[in-house]
């Protein structure tokens, strides 16, 4: 299996640049999600996706971050404006709930590092 | 706020010895996890364990859970050099739905 697919792996940008993030989940999973990791805050997560609608987006720190995910092979994560404070490691997992042997795991993907000058 | 709490924040033992992290949260859940995480890398599942269960054993792993302190360990056996990275709890929140929420983590580092 390929895993989850992020990319880019590294994206630098200056503040005020759009900055987008691109997923591909496991094949078979129904469950995508976007977390944010930084020293001061940890891992949190931003939103959620169960086939395909976004299920809870309560942790997207406001609006200029928004998601999609169009079909079930992808979604993106998209700041506009960005900001320094926006420069954190990415990371999109997927899974499918129920799935026997894989109940409630998630699986990641190897994360995107965001610098934001 | 992180729903759980590992403690210690940093581990530092000789290779072959047991390394113990624990993880205090605050709701109520379905199911924990522990996960690791290399430096630079994405997470990775270890194991589950159910609100129903006491203890559980993956390999050099084992996992304990109280309920009704809420709280969980992770041991991890005979170490290894290769064991050296962050682990992670993460809860499910107990109302059925797929979101974790993670904890803030435990550095392991173990020295030959």
């Amino acid at each position: 299996d390929a895993g989850v697919i992020q990319s880019p792996r590294h994206e630098v940008t200056e503040m005020g640049q759009e900055v987008t993030l691109r997923c591909k989940p496991i094949s078979g999973h129904n469950s995508l999600f976007w977390y944010r990791q930084t020293m001061m805050r940890g891992l949190e997560l931003l939103i959620y996706f169960n086939n395909n609608v976004p299920i809870d987006d309560s942790g997207m720190p406001e609006d200029r971050f928004s998601a999609k995910m169009p079909n079930a092979s992808f979604s993106t994560l998209k700041i506009q404006p960005s900001e320094p404070r926006d420069s954190a490691v990415y990371f999109c997992a997927s899974n499918h709930p129920g799935l026997a042997g894989s109940t409630d795991t998630q699986y990641f993907g190897p994360g995107t590092r965001l610098t934001v000058l | 706020s992180q729903q759980g709490e590992e403690d210690p924040q940093a581990l530092s033992i000789q290779e072959g010895e047991n390394a113990t992290m624990n993880c205090s949260y605050k709701t109520s859940i379905n199911n924990l996890q522990w996960y690791r995480q290399n430096s630079g890398r994405g997470l990775v599942h270890l194991i589950l364990i159910r609100s129903n269960e006491r203890e559980k054993h993956s390999g050099r792993l084992r996992v304990t859970l109280d309920t009704s302190k809420k709280s969980s360990s992770l041991l991890i056996t005979a170490s290894r050099a290769a064991d050296t990275a962050s682990y992670f709890c993460a809860t499910d929140g107990g109302g059925g739905g797929n979101k974790l929420t993670f904890g803030t983590g435990t550095q392991l580092k173990v020295e030959l």
